[in-house]
């Protein structure tokens, strides 16, 4: 059974903090995806990455940062949170393009609900 | 950038048909998808169609696709409370706001 978990489910966190988000999958899946949820924007892409120590910015990546050190772990960094940020993170993993005749599907975690006050 | 587009709110009783509709702008996509997010968890797909069909059914769910005028379908026949969910149409890496879907007895 395929499994992306994510480090907490609740996080609340105060402005200006250093926040981490862990994902983490154990399909050896390429790629590995953070979005952030919002009402009636549904999801928006931060970051990707393809590969290991590769990233590339998704949409909206100001604010973020990410680290790929291992091929099963992906990390969503604020640097110094804002409650702008308060949103539900959702992080996602594929097989990478080349690497599968299947449709791209993502997989996802259940998502960190992060509340900045 | 590339836009995915969908309705916010769709309300049906319980035997009825739903019909959630998307419209996107990249007719580059190979694949489109429907995604499903049941309360308090994250995204699961529900179906896709590759983009050299017109439709695909799937035992209750049918989906349409017409090219030309990028637009996607999603039916749900007898809809079920079950069916209640958030319904997100999907590019590869670009979704839809997702359309709530409400079934009520």
């Amino acid at each position: 059974d395929v499994k992306v978990t994510q480090s907490s489910r609740y996080l609340v966190k105060r402005t200006g903090e250093k926040v981490f988000l862990e994902c983490v999958q154990d399909m050896d899946h390429e790629n590995m995806f953070w979005y952030r949820q919002d009402p009636g924007l549904g999801l928006r892409l931060i970051y990707f990455s393809y590969d290991v120590k590769m990233k590339e910015k998704g949409d909206i990546p100001e604010g973020y940062s990410v680290s790929r050190e291992k091929k099963e772990r992906f990390s969503l960094i604020l640097e110094s949170a804002s409650t702008n940020q308060t949103s539900m993170y959702l992080c996602a993993s594929s097989f990478g393009v080349s690497g599968s005749e299947f449709p791209y599907e993502q997989y996802f975690g259940p998502g960190t609900r992060l509340t900045v006050t | 950038g590339e836009d995915v587009e969908q309705s916010l709110f769709l309300s049906v009783r319980e035997g009825d048909s739903s019909v959630i509709n998307c419209t996107y702008t990249d007719s580059s996509s190979t694949y489109l998808y429907w995604y499903k997010q049941e309360p308090g968890a994250g995204l699961q797909l529900l179906t896709y169609i590759f983009s050299n069909m017109d439709m695909k059914q799937d035992q209750r769910l049918t989906v349409l696709l017409n090219k030309k005028d990028k637009h996607l379908s999603l039916r749900i026949a007898d809809t079920q409370t079950g069916d209640s969910a958030i319904y997100f149409c999907a590019e590869t890496g670009r979704f839809g706001a997702g359309t709530r879907l409400t079934v009520k007895p």
